[in-house]
């Protein structure tokens, strides 16, 4: 069965800090790859996708995420957080065998204004 | 456009009872899921509609568990005979198609029993 790691459960960081999330799944063919936020109160919100093609993706509010095949990574990055991105974020992977999510465990994002 | 939409948004209801959560997906989109978000065991896949139809349900936790979805719209979950362990958020969400969409959530249902 697919598995999504999320090795970060807590992360606290100032503003204007670089971030970077890690996620690593454990599925060997193709996948899809998706990260999702959840701000508090609010409902889960798509950040960004892979699907194929270029493997650096960008999303909204300026974060991105890298797919390294040969590391089973999709690691989410910004370079500078600010204090409204405080949420929770999860790693998301879909394989082209089934139709749902596998989702990782999520990381708690803090930013400390 | 509206999003996913659920209700309730909130249900407490006493060990033992049934509870239905109802489903509305976003218009045009054929397929449908559902997932699971608990304290312990994060966010997890119940079941999938594409159509009426729910090819693989393995992902329900218990025979306590159905669902259904009539007209190729709107869907509920069913959870007979309610535990304590079945609280937690219940989350819907739509995609356009069977395949490589991304699937949009609802703001889910926040289940408690007691």
């Amino acid at each position: 069965a697919q598995s999504v790691s999320q090795h970060n459960h807590h992360v606290i960081l100032s503003e204007a800090a670089s971030l970077e999330l890690g996620c690593n799944y454990s599925y060997g063919g193709t996948v899809n790859l998706f990260w999702y936020v959840q701000y508090p109160g609010q409902h889960l919100q798509l950040l960004l996708k892979y699907f194929s093609g270029d493997p650096l993706v960008k999303g909204i509010k300026g974060f991105e995420a890298e797919f390294i095949k040969s590391k089973f990574s999709f690691n989410l990055r910004k370079p500078s957080v600010q204090w409204s991105d405080t949420a929770e974020y999860f790693c998301a992977v879909k394989d082209n065998a089934g139709n749902m999510l596998t989702f990782g465990g999520g990381t708690r994002l803090m930013v400390k204004p | 456009g509206a999003g996913v939409s659920q209700s309730p948004s909130n249900k407490v209801t006493e060990k033992g009872k049934d509870v239905e959560l109802r489903c509305d997906p976003i218009s045009g989109h054929t397929a449908l899921y559902w997932y699971r978000q608990s304290l312990g065991q994060g966010l997890e896949f119940l079941i999938y509609f594409q159509g009426n139809s729910a090819p693989d349900k393995s992902g329900l936790p218990s025979d306590r568990f159905s669902a259904e979805r009539t007209g190729g719209s709107v869907s509920t979950l069913t959870i007979q005979r309610t535990q304590q362990e079945d609280s937690a958020v219940y989350l819907c969400a739509s995609s356009l198609s069977f395949g490589s969409y991304e699937q949009y959530f609802g703001p889910g249902t926040r289940l408690t029993v007691t």
